[in-house]
């Protein structure tokens, strides 16, 4: 099973340039989400969507767009990156968005120089 | 708002100590509580979760216990082994917050032989 596949698995990027990170589930989830991981900080929730067609900005949304136009996808892209972007990026999924445990995938590490 | 507050690490123990991960939270409604833990280079994954007052999480020797009048979810072991060297961090899902979950920072634990 593949469960929540992220792309690409390290990226260094020049301010001022764009990218999208891919997620990926093959789990049917309706519930997903992007979080980012910094030091000290814990995990903090960028966007999330609870279904196809439907998102909303988390704790963190600026200099962030995301979009669900399927079940299975929920990329993430930065429009123009920073150096305080520099983080590592974790996409997750979940059959509902309450009460159910988050599938998460192995991690992005964005470097922006 | 809602918010996780975990002791601060890192924690060093040897092999066969007993482990305690304090917890505690703020929550607007009635969430659900879990711990994740991150294994080097990996994403999180669940270890454990309670959904309602005085239920006990339980997984691979760690437990949990929900205490709604402490508002506390500690991670306790009583053996620790090398294999659970480790990150672990304490999460809610808060129903009345759509379902977001909010992660605490994180532990870091390191056990030597």
């Amino acid at each position: 099973n593949a469960g929540v596949t992220q792309t690409p698995k390290f990226q260094v990027l020049k301010t001022g340039q764009s990218m999208t990170l891919q997620c990926a589930q093959d789990m049917n989830h309706e519930y997903m989400s992007w979080y980012r991981q910094d030091p000290g900080m814990g995990l903090r929730l960028i966007h999330y969507s609870v279904g196809a067609g439907i998102t909303d900005q988390g704790e963190v949304p600026n200099g962030y767009n995301v979009s669900r136009s399927t079940t299975e996808d929920f990329p993430l892209r930065l429009l123009s990156a920073a150096p305080s972007q520099t983080s590592v990026y974790f996409c997750a999924s979940s059959l509902g968005h309450f009460n159910e445990k988050l599938f998460f995938g192995s991690g992005t590490q964005l470097s922006v120089l | 708002g809602d918010s996780v507050t975990q002791m601060e690490g890192p924690v060093t123990l040897s092999e066969e100590a007993f482990l305690t991960i304090n917890c505690t939270y703020t929550a607007t409604g009635y969430p659900s509580l879990f711990w994740y833990v991150q294994y080097p280079g990996e994403g999180l994954q669940l270890l454990l979760k309670a959904t309602k007052a005085d239920d006990k999480g339980s997984n691979k020797g760690f437990e949990a216990t929900y205490r709604k009048e402490t508002t506390s979810f500690h991670l306790e072991k009583g053996s620790v082994q090398v294999s659970d060297s480790a990150v672990y961090f304490c999460a809610l899902s808060d129903a009345t917050n759509a379902g977001k979950s909010t992660f605490g920072d994180g532990t870091t634990l390191t056990v030597k032989p």
